[in-house]
């Protein structure tokens, strides 16, 4: 079935130190997500990317949705100890109509002062 | 604006028992789409709702189902609670849906079945 693979599975770094997690789908997609949920809390949108090749920047996060739409990224620079929580990517695979948003496993982010 | 409502947001069920969860979406939004959260398994898509029908349906048995009103607020119910229903129930209201535009996700029910 259609898969979304996320990796690494957890990272910690040292704050102010970047930090990169990586999307991969089995199929191409018609747009990626990229939701975050910190500890306790529920996923929050953070942005859409929808274009092959598109880059955007949020402040220190910059997204990356690959050439052929099958691959993103989300790279934090200089992390704070708010940026603590699991990043979750979500891909609707293409299809001629509406269709399920399939999200990674997630990427927990732990962050050291 | 107001943000997506879960009631409950804990419960304690024991085994066989069901249960019913309610989400009230952000006032405009037509589409509810529900999603199981587990450490194990990440988030699990269970079905999403717009307009009152059911569009698109995730791969869990019949005992999970759900419904959407006529002013978008949408419940799930669970019959026959197994131990392994133990989660976290998320639901998320969108203007589109069908993964077409971000989600505004609620705080969730945490369920708990002993």
């Amino acid at each position: 079935g259609q898969q979304v693979m996320q990796i690494p599975q957890y990272q910690h770094v040292q704050e102010g130190e970047d930090f990169t997690t990586y999307c991969n789908s089995s199929t191409t997609l018609s747009n990626i997500q990229w939701y975050k949920q910190r500890p306790g809390g529920h996923p929050v949108f953070l942005i859409q990317l929808v274009k092959s090749g598109e880059v955007k920047k949020q402040k220190r996060l910059t997204f990356q949705f690959g050439e052929a739409k099958k691959n993103s990224s989300l790279h934090i620079t200089a992390t704070q100890t708010t940026d603590v929580g699991t990043y979750f990517c979500a891909g609707l695979p293409i299809s001629g109509g509406y269709n399920k948003l399939i999200f990674g496993a997630g990427t927990r982010l732990a962050v050291h002062p | 604006k107001a943000g997506v409502t879960q009631t409950p947001r804990y419960l304690i069920k024991t085994r066989g028992q069901q249960v019913t969860l309610s989400c009230s979406p952000i006032s405009g939004h037509r589409s509810v789409s529900w999603y199981q959260q587990t450490p194990g398994q990440g988030l699990q898509f269970l079905f999403e709702y717009f307009s009152e029908t059911q569009r698109n349906k995730g791969n869990f048995p019949g005992r999970f189902s759900g419904r959407q009103f006529s002013n978008s607020r949408s419940e799930m119910n669970v019959s026959t609670l197994e131990l392994g229903d133990s989660a976290l129930y998320l639901c998320a209201s969108s203007l589109v849906g069908g993964g077409n535009d971000g989600y505004t996700f609620g705080s969730g029910t945490r369920l708990t079945v002993v």
